[in-house]
């Protein structure tokens, strides 16, 4: 199965900043996917990275909001602009392998 | 749309104890199932995954059954331990063409107490 690295795994962010989330992967992949957490809720697929290629965002989420790169097959990021109490969350990148899917470590983001 | 439920949202056991935790799922079509574990403000550990064609899977103190025509999942925990406390998600994969998105349940939080 896939080790993915993700970072930062915690950061407190004044309302209007933007913060890059990165996540990478120990072996290529083809997609890569980015989740969010609310706080007591369950997780929430953002979108979906493929190498070379415009991300796939599921409905409610849009690109100008959390663009999203995908330079190679081991690595991504997703950046969280023009932040808001709202979008405190933890974060969460996932690969699809043989045995399932893993996730990364998450982000856990606060905006004050 | 394939929604997910986790029953029961909470449970509280005493060391020792085995217990079982119940996912069901709406769309019976679906490609496999896992199980994960989730400290708080953490990531996902994955637990188990069972493909649609299997019954069931086993690791160590820790078993999941399918019952893919009726739409449910169990894990079974036995022995309890305190280090065993985390919050546990059910989520499905969905067959079918391009989906791959996995849509999961709001999870079960257990406490186990020494």
């Amino acid at each position: 199965s896939a080790v993915i690295s993700q970072k930062p795994s915690r950061d407190i962010c004044q309302r209007g900043t933007s913060l890059t989330i990165q996540c990478q992967v120990d072996s290529q992949v083809t997609m890569m996917f980015w989740y969010r957490q609310q706080p007591g809720q369950s997780l929430t697929l953002i979108a979906t990275a493929n190498q070379g290629s415009e991300a796939t965002y599921e409905s409610g989420f849009v690109i100008d909001k959390f663009p999203i790169s995908r330079p190679n097959l081991t690595f991504s990021t997703l950046t969280v602009s023009n932040m808001s109490p709202e979008d405190s969350s933890i974060y969460l990148c996932s690969v699809e392998h043989l045995y399932g899917y893993t996730f990364g470590s998450g982000t856990r983001l606060t905006v004050v | 749309k394939q929604e997910v439920t986790q029953i029961p949202a909470a449970l509280s056991v005493p060391e020792g104890e085995n217990l079982v935790l119940n996912c069901s799922f709406t769309d019976s079509a679906i490609y496999n199932l896992q199980w994960f574990r989730q400290d708080p403000g953490k990531g996902l550990t994955s637990l188990l995954l069972i493909q649609s064609s299997q019954r069931e899977q086993t690791s160590g103190r820790l078993n999941a059954s399918l019952d893919k025509s009726s739409g449910r999942s169990t894990l079974y925990i036995a022995a309890s331990q305190p280090g065993d406390s985390a919050t546990y998600l059910c989520a499905v994969r969905t067959s079918g063409g391009s989906n791959y998105k996995l849509t999961f349940g709001k999870g079960t939080l257990l406490t186990v107490n020494p």
